[in-house]
């Protein structure tokens, strides 16, 4: 099947700094990609709507511009959390839809961000 | 607004025991109705869907029907394996197939399933 990564898988960062979590479809175009954030033994919540050459829509209650969201190729996307803080800690997944018949998504296996 | 309930884990069985996992739904007009799987260390994978009330969903074994009037989607095996062993998501989606809007989904809290030998 299709298969979307992330990258990093991991990553660890400072107080006050901005950290890019890439999303990318690896053998697929995807005009749309999701973000969702999962705390820990709970459900994921989607952040944003990511579409190919437009801005992001945002879901209530997501800083558009603490979560900042770039489709930049229909493979593509990026999450730069932006001046991050030990409350942004979480996990960040992403998935990315197919267009036509199937319309399925396909999720990343997630980045651990840990602000400290 | 939309939401998902579904049961608390970890739910732990043996080997070729029968799993139910509930999933109960609130949500305005026709979702559509899914349920994920997530192994250790990897990203979900769809496991099956249903788009329309009465339709059952089927893939590796398990299965889930789409009950309009109990506002649920339970999931099934027959017979767990150890290598069942995941995290399994219920989800939906309130805006129709084939829109990009469709990917938009509304997340259950997940349900452990443990499978001993």
């Amino acid at each position: 099947g299709a298969v979307v990564s992330q990258h990093p898988s991991w990553v660890i960062c400072k107080s006050g700094t901005s950290v890019k979590i890439e999303c990318r479809s690896l053998d697929f175009q995807a005009t749309t990609m999701f973000w969702y954030r999962q705390f820990p033994k709970q459900s994921l919540m989607l952040m944003a709507t990511s579409n190919e050459g437009s801005k992001a829509t945002y879901e209530q209650g997501v800083e558009k511009d603490k979560f900042l969201i770039n489709h930049a190729s229909l493979t593509l996307s990026t999450l730069t959390v932006t001046s991050a803080h030990p409350e942004d800690s979480s996990f960040y997944i992403c998935s990315a839809l197919t267009s036509g018949a199937t319309d399925t998504q396909y999720f990343g296996p997630g980045t651990r961000l840990t602000v400290l | 607004g939309d939401s998902v309930t579904q049961m608390e884990g970890p739910v732990t069985l043996s080997e070729e025991a029968f799993l139910t996992i509930n999933c109960t739904y609130t949500a305005t007009g026709y979702p559509s109705l899914f349920w994920y799987v997530q192994y250790p260390g990897e990203g979900l994978q769809l496991l099956l869907k249903a788009t329309k009330a009465d339709d059952k969903g089927s893939n590796k074994g398990f299965e889930a029907t789409y009950r309009k009037e109990t506002t649920s989607f339970h999931l099934e095996k027959g017979s767990v394996q150890v290598s069942d062993s995941a995290v399994y998501f219920c989800a939906l989606s309130d805006q129709p197939p084939g829109t990009d809007s469709w990917g938009k989904l509304q997340f259950g809290a997940g349900t452990q399933v443990v499978v001993t030998p």
